[in-house]
């Protein structure tokens, strides 16, 4: 079956440790997207990455950190530099049209809730 | 810059009649529209698009939304929803290599 996998479902942290959440995808889709998302914002972009090796800051990045270094996986690490980090993690995939200019349709994972203590 | 506005927060509605979830639009080039439904606590999933052609486009669910690119609107529709349609949609417009999204409407339907 192809899809995206997150693991794991519900996490638990304590404040002040640094946590890093799986995203792995098996559709060959070039671009893959980390969101957060909490009640009543709808989804805001942390990071994204096109290309192997390569990745830019969405519009919440402060926090956050990325690496892309299989096109297959896109693992997001929480550090403990974000200030509330407690919200629902959703990552996504999609191929790129051609020069990259718009996405077609992104794919999501089921999500992993991060709750901190 | 690209931006999306979800015009209702919340929708209640009896089940068997008919709902239209509205999404405004703004953006200088042409765009790519989405909408996706997210069930309680799961990733979220593609109801349909607009990539071109013809401005009604059908998706799965009995859902349909129709691209009215001078009022920048790309409105989600049903007839008749049931319950199983209780949920949240997201309407999304692409450029520079990624989406943004609206707020969210947030669908109720009651029995």
């Amino acid at each position: 079956d192809g899809g995206i996998t997150q693991s794991p479902k519900y996490l638990f942290r304590k404040e002040g440790q640094n946590v890093t959440l799986s995203c792995e995808q098996n559709l060959n889709h070039d671009a893959m997207y980390w969101y957060r998302q909490d009640p009543g914002q709808g989804l805001r972009l942390i990071y994204y990455s096109q290309i192997v090796n390569d990745f830019q800051k969405g519009d919440i990045a402060e926090g956050y950190s990325v690496s892309r270094e299989k096109k297959e996986s896109f693992p997001l690490t929480v550090t403990s530099a974000q200030k509330n980090p407690t919200a629902f993690y959703l990552c996504a995939s999609s191929p790129l049209t051609s020069g990259g200019r718009s996405t077609d349709t992104q794919y999501f994972g089921p999500g992993t809730r991060l709750t901190v203590l | 810059a690209q931006s999306v506005t979800q015009l209702d927060s919340q929708v209640p509605v009896f089940e068997e009649a008919p709902v239209e979830l509205r999404c405004n639009y703004s953006s200088s080039v042409s765009v790519y529209l989405f909408w996706y439904v997210q069930y309680p606590n799961q990733g979220l999933q593609l109801l349909l698009k607009y990539l071109s052609g013809s401005t009604l486009v059908k998706g799965i669910n009995g859902f349909e939304a129709e691209f009215n690119k001078s009022q920048t609107s790309f409105h989600l529709r049903k007839p008749s929803v049931h319950i199983s349609d209780t949920a949240e949609y997201f309407c999304a417009v692409s450029g520079e290599g990624k989406l943004i999204f609206g707020q969210g409407t947030e669908l109720s339907v009651k029995p």
